[in-house]
């Protein structure tokens, strides 16, 4: 089974910071890897798909990058809406989908 | 745009079944690029991929769950349903669906139902 890896598992950074959370697969996943926000008692949101490509709506400061093992999500100038947890998750199609154990954005 | 609620029991006994059912609205279920899934969180915890189905009924489920989860799609309700055996409270969590379409991933869900497994 392949395994995703977050890190840091907390962050904390100011508003207007850029800040980058890493996810690493056990294994190549090419660019099958989507980005999540979830803030308390709301269901996640979708950021970023297919490694790099922003979902509709979602803002520009938010960006996604890599390929094969090794992928990060950046935000770019921090606004106090994006103080959230972040997962990332593998997916394939339709049998796997593999989430990693989330970093959680605080407020410094 | 697609919507989605989930519904059914938010208290469930240990070794009973969960039954849970997902209604979708504003689009069709039968539609063939959109694949429906389950996922929970227990709290305080990350999100667990519990299964995924297709409209023909076609499923695919997380090996974690050991053969308990079985999930069914009705397309004249245009919903789908989850149901999880001999439940503990291993199985407290909140549960959402969502949709997976045209590889982006899941891209929409319900708003999740809180389901506590207690005598």
């Amino acid at each position: 089974d392949i395994q995703m890896t977050q890190s840091p598992s907390t962050l904390s950074a100011s508003v207007g910071d850029r800040v980058t959370i890493t996810c690493r697969a056990s294994q190549s996943i090419n660019s099958w890897l989507a980005w999540y926000q979830q803030k308390p008692g709301k269901a996640p949101k979708l950021l970023i798909y297919a490694a790099s490509s922003l979902e509709t709506g979602v803002p520009s400061r938010f960006s996604g990058s890599g390929s094969g093992t090794e992928f990060s999500l950046t935000i770019n100038s921090l606004q106090p809406d994006d103080f959230a947890t972040y997962y990332c998750q593998h997916y394939n199609g339709f049998s796997t989908y593999t989430f990693g154990q989330g970093t959680k954005l605080t407020i410094k | 745009q697609l919507q989605l609620q989930e519904s059914g029991p938010g208290l469930v006994r240990p070794s009973e079944t969960l039954s849970l059912t997902c209604a979708v609205s504003g689009g069709t279920i039968s539609r063939s690029s959109y694949y429906w899934a389950w996922i929970r969180q227990a709290p305080g915890k990350g999100l667990e991929w519990i299964g995924t189905i297709y409209y023909s009924g076609a499923t695919y489920y997380n090996p974690s769950l050991k053969g308990r989860v079985t999930m069914s799609v009705d397309t004249s309700k245009n919903q789908f349903s989850l149901k999880s055996t001999s439940v503990t409270a291993a199985d407290t969590a909140v549960y959402y669906c969502a949709t997976y379409s045209g590889g982006k991933a899941f891209d929409n869900w319900g708003q999740g139902t809180l389901v506590t497994v207690s005598s």
